[in-house]
């Protein structure tokens, strides 16, 4: 049972365009929601997040958008680089679980992202 | 200098074998993790450690047994090693305090792992 979705598996952007990451999720009782970014041999470095009561956050190129409603968030690249060609996962997590939930990460199965020159 | 670090990078063994991964992480946190990422490519946490105390243990096969003699290590051990071990398994840290903020999991590289 997957709580965490990314249905797309790849995307290709050119250089300057709009890059734009989707995720599902089902579970409710999640409170935060983060992207990582992972580049080939390396581990998943955190790149943003937001918390459930907001429905944007942004940093510089990158804006977290949140709709409750539907269980999805999305990540948009503005305007998009070959560097930030990686592999992209949304995770969850319900940040005040306690026992066997504390600090647990939900990651979905990451988008190949590709920007072209 | 590295803040998570993962030895080996890769690692190729055969059926029934134990075998270890270390972890370390130099950037004095008190919760370390280990996850696996299978061949879907899923990233998966099997177990957590906060001050050397597991807090979180998935379901995970008992052949897998982590050890944390310090803060700042975590070693995952593997018995009796099954073809569908083979995956990358990533360590990672975080400082104690997750509840309330957007919590951040520092990542290793990776350890390879393939099983013949």
């Amino acid at each position: 049972d997957q709580q965490v979705k990314q249905n797309s598996p790849s995307l290709s952007v050119q250089e300057g365009r709009i890059s734009i990451l989707n995720c599902d999720y089902t579970n409710s009782m999640f409170d935060y929601f983060l992207w990582y970014k992972k580049y080939p041999a390396e581990g998943p470095t955190f790149l943003i997040s937001i918390s459930s009561i907001k429905d944007k956050n942004e940093d510089g190129r990158f804006t977290v958008f949140l709709n409750k409603s539907a269980k999805h968030l999305s990540l948009h690249i503005v305007p998009s680089q070959p560097g930030d060609s990686a592999v992209y996962f949304c995770a969850a997590i319900i940040a005040n679980a306690g026992g066997t939930s504390y600090g647990k990460l939900t990651f979905g199965q990451g988008t190949i992202l590709t920007v072209h020159p | 200098d590295t803040a998570v670090s993962q030895t080996p990078k890769y690692l190729v063994t055969q059926m029934g074998n134990d075998k270890s991964i270390k972890c370390e992480q130099n950037l004095g946190h008190d919760t370390m993790y280990w996850y696996k990422q299978d061949s879907k490519k899923f990233l998966k946490i099997m177990f957590s450690y906060n001050n050397k105390e597991l807090i979180i243990n998935e379901t995970v096969p008992n052949r897998f047994s982590p050890k944390s003699p310090d803060k700042a290590h975590l070693n995952l051990h593997i018995n009796s090693l099954e073809l569908g071990d083979s995956a990358v398994y990533f360590c990672a840290s975080s400082r104690q305090a997750l509840r309330g903020g957007p919590p951040q999991q520092y990542f290793g590289p990776g350890t390879r792992l393939t099983v013949t």
